[in-house]
């Protein structure tokens, strides 16, 4: 079974910083993958999917991440943090067939320091 | 606003009551997903339904169950309602971005709380 590890449970970053989330799927055939964002109180909004084509994938909000195969990793990145941005960031790793139900990582919490 | 619709938006019952939770999907969107947003669970996927049908099914107890009706809509019956119930539960629906491959847009759930 397909499963997602979100390693960093909390991050903390200066505003203006850059950012790195960390994402590492399970999974044997190739999987599609999603980063969400859920801030207080809210549902999840999609960020950003891969699934083939270019390793690097552009998002709103200003986000990238980049799927590499070998390392098994899907990682969200920014280059500039907005204190807007601080909310709680989920990987999520889907697969043809089954459904195509979402299986969610344990997501990282965002804090943005002024 | 993803355009997906949950009602309510909170939900207060106590241990052993049955609720309905209710998800209206984005407009042609054929498929529903419900998940379950805990503390200690974290997101997990319940159940899907595509136009009418169920698809498939994740970590879904037997004390819950799902249906989509035929204008789409979807809802969810919980019962025997226990403690361990307490959580968020989200609606998403999907739109083929790929062939084969599906985005979701989740609504923005029902806070449950068993008291």
């Amino acid at each position: 079974a397909q499963s997602v590890t979100q390693p960093d449970i909390h991050i903390t970053v200066s505003e203006g910083a850059s950012l790195e989330l960390r994402c590492n799927y399970s999974y044997g055939a190739t999987p599609y993958l999603f980063w969400y964002v859920q801030s207080p109180g809210q549902g999840l909004q999609l960020l950003l999917k891969y699934f083939s084509g270019d390793t690097l994938v552009q998002g709103i909000k200003g986000f990238e991440a980049e799927f590499k195969r070998s390392q098994s990793s899907f990682n969200l990145r920014k280059p500039s943090v907005h204190w807007s941005d601080a909310a709680e960031y989920f990987c999520a790793v889907g697969y043809t067939g089954g459904g195509n139900k979402l299986t969610f990582g344990t997501g990282t919490q965002l804090k943005v320091e002024l | 606003d993803s355009g997906v619709t949950q009602t309510p938006k909170h939900l207060i019952t106590a241990t052993g009551q049955r609720v309905t939770l209710r998800c209206s999907p984005r407009s042609g969107d054929l498929s529903v997903y419900w998940y379950q947003q805990s503390l200690d669970q974290g997101l997990q996927f319940l159940i899907q339904y595509y136009n009418g049908e169920e698809r498939a099914k994740g970590n879904i107890l037997e004390r819950f169950s799902a249906q989509q009706f035929p204008d789409l809509h979807s809802e969810l019956n919980l019962s025997s309602l226990e403690l361990g119930d307490s959580a968020l539960y989200f609606c998403a629906s999907s739109v083929e971005w790929a062939a084969g491959q599906y985005e979701q847009y989740f609504g923005p759930g029902t806070r449950l709380t068993v008291t």
